[in-house]
């Protein structure tokens, strides 16, 4: 069992959707959260960040964390083309040394 | 200011040559990481640095070498390359926490 897991998708939505974009993981002691962002032939891009459970929202995104279940989303409101991409979410604990460990990566695409 | 910078973007190899992939950052950043990213697979972490003189092994370091003499620099070194070291590789940078700067990559592709 991998320790993070991660649809890889494609997801494919209408322009102005709402997208829920999900991954679950294994290890209890995870208390940060990264959703990164990567457009093609990029590098990943920090999205949102947010320390142990909770939600957490930036414009039209939100994280959300629940450690009971293990398991993290983001979503996008009024989802728009410029958000196609690949979305990465990434976890680590304390006393880690900053490394995290990755999810495969969703690709979403908006279809205008 | 740059941010991170790899060079080359992309190399084709022969199996058996050797290469330096190099990357910079000017943010005076401590941390230094190299991933490697395979279709499907997420990123995984080649080896990474703490600061000038130390590195340390990441999930997947067989193949790879690395050195950081500066801050700014951290060299990644393919020795004896192999068709299964073909993928795209990420150099990032870190002040510290857990927010990472990426840079635009290196395709690898190794015949």
């Amino acid at each position: 069992q991998k320790e993070v897991e991660q649809d890889p998708g494609p997801l494919s939505v209408p322009e102005g959707a709402i997208v829920s974009l999900n991954c679950t993981y294994s290890n209890s002691a995870f208390q940060y959260f990264m959703w990164y962002r990567q457009y093609s032939r990029k590098g990943p891009e920090l999205l949102m960040y947010t320390y142990s459970s909770g939600n957490k929202e930036d414009g039209r995104f939100t994280a959300q964390v629940d450690k009971s279940s293990k398991y993290i989303s983001l979503f996008i409101r009024d989802s728009q083309p410029s958000d196609s991409a690949t979305y990465l979410c990434a976890m680590s604990g304390e006393d880690s040394n900053y490394q995290l460990i990755w999810g495969a990566g969703t690709k979403l695409i908006i279809k205008p | 200011n740059a941010g991170v910078t790899q060079t080359p973007k992309f190399r084709i190899l022969k199996i058996g040559q050797s290469m330096t992939l190099q990357c910079t950052q000017d943010m005076n950043h401590n941390y230094m990481y190299w991933y490697r990213q395979d279709p499907g697979m997420g990123l995984k972490l080649i080896y990474y640095s703490v600061g000038a003189g130390i590195t340390d092994k990441g999930e997947v370091p067989n193949g790879y070498n690395v050195s950081r003499s500066t801050t700014e620099d951290f060299p990644l070194r393919l020795e004896l390359a192999a068709p299964s070291q073909t993928s795209v590789y990420f150099c990032a940078s870190s002040p510290g926490g857990e927010t990472q700067y990426f840079g635009p990559g290196t395709r690898l592709l190794v015949l």
